[in-house]
């Protein structure tokens, strides 16, 4: 069963734009949320993340927001910057506080000059 | 580089051979976790130790797979006996062992059975 879904396999934006990259949960039990991002033939690198009990987190580029009734979050980009280029993947934790991470399938995005 | 360490970066291997990958935390960190990434989906946890003790395995690691961390540094993650299913990427993640953290990961091991 996918607890952490990421319906959208890839998504095209051109540069200055705002990328939206979506993923849905199943479980209520999580109750944090981070966003990796993944270069080709490296590891995944922690971008940003929201607790349950927040409904927007910003870091500078990059905003999560948080819907928990829906069990949806999204990653806001503004602007878009081909660097940005990269799969990002959704990652949920539950209360058991053992530190370990659902992934969804990740969402390709690529930002045109 | 103060970063997580895994080595080799690649292996390849017959099926039916033993492998070994090893996997260098962040050194103040006592967690540390091994995932499985397949293409096109998201990693997926295989096992987890806080120090030395191995405190979680998933289903997906069956009787072939077995991971050690001694003295609570570094990590192996053996396959025994490789089938051409095992193939995939394998991370290694460490972590401080607080509350609502992030984790840290390495590269990873391509590994390719034939």
């Amino acid at each position: 069963d996918q607890q952490v879904k990421q319906n959208s396999p890839s998504l095209s934006v051109q540069e200055g734009r705002i990328s939206i990259l979506n993923c849905d949960y199943t479980n209520s039990m999580f109750d944090y949320f981070l966003w990796y991002k993944k270069y080709p033939a490296e590891g995944p690198t922690f971008l940003i993340s929201i607790s349950s009990i927040k409904d927007k987190n910003e870091d500078g580029r990059f905003t999560v927001f948080l819907n928990k009734s829906a069990k949806h979050l999204s990653l806001h980009i503004v602007p878009s910057q081909p660097g940005d280029s990269a799969v990002y993947f959704c990652a949920a934790s539950g209360s058991s506080n053992t530190g370990k991470l659902i992934f969804g399938q990740g969402t390709t995005l690529q930002v045109k000059p | 580089d103060t970063g997580v360490s895994q080595d080799p970066r690649h292996k390849i291997t017959k099926r039916g051979q033993n492998v070994t990958f090893r996997c260098d935390p962040i050194s103040e960190h006592n967690r540390l976790y091994w995932y499985r990434q397949t293409l096109g989906q998201g990693p997926e946890f295989l096992t987890y130790f806080q120090n030395e003790a191995q405190l979680e395995k998933s289903r997906l690691l069956s009787d072939r797979f077995s991971a050690e961390r001694p003295k609570g540094s570094f990590s192996t993650l053996e396959i025994q006996r490789t089938e051409q299913g095992d193939s995939a990427m394998y991370l290694c993640a460490s972590s401080l062992g607080t509350f609502n953290e992030k984790l840290f990961f390495g590269s990873g091991t391509q590994l390719s059975v034939l």
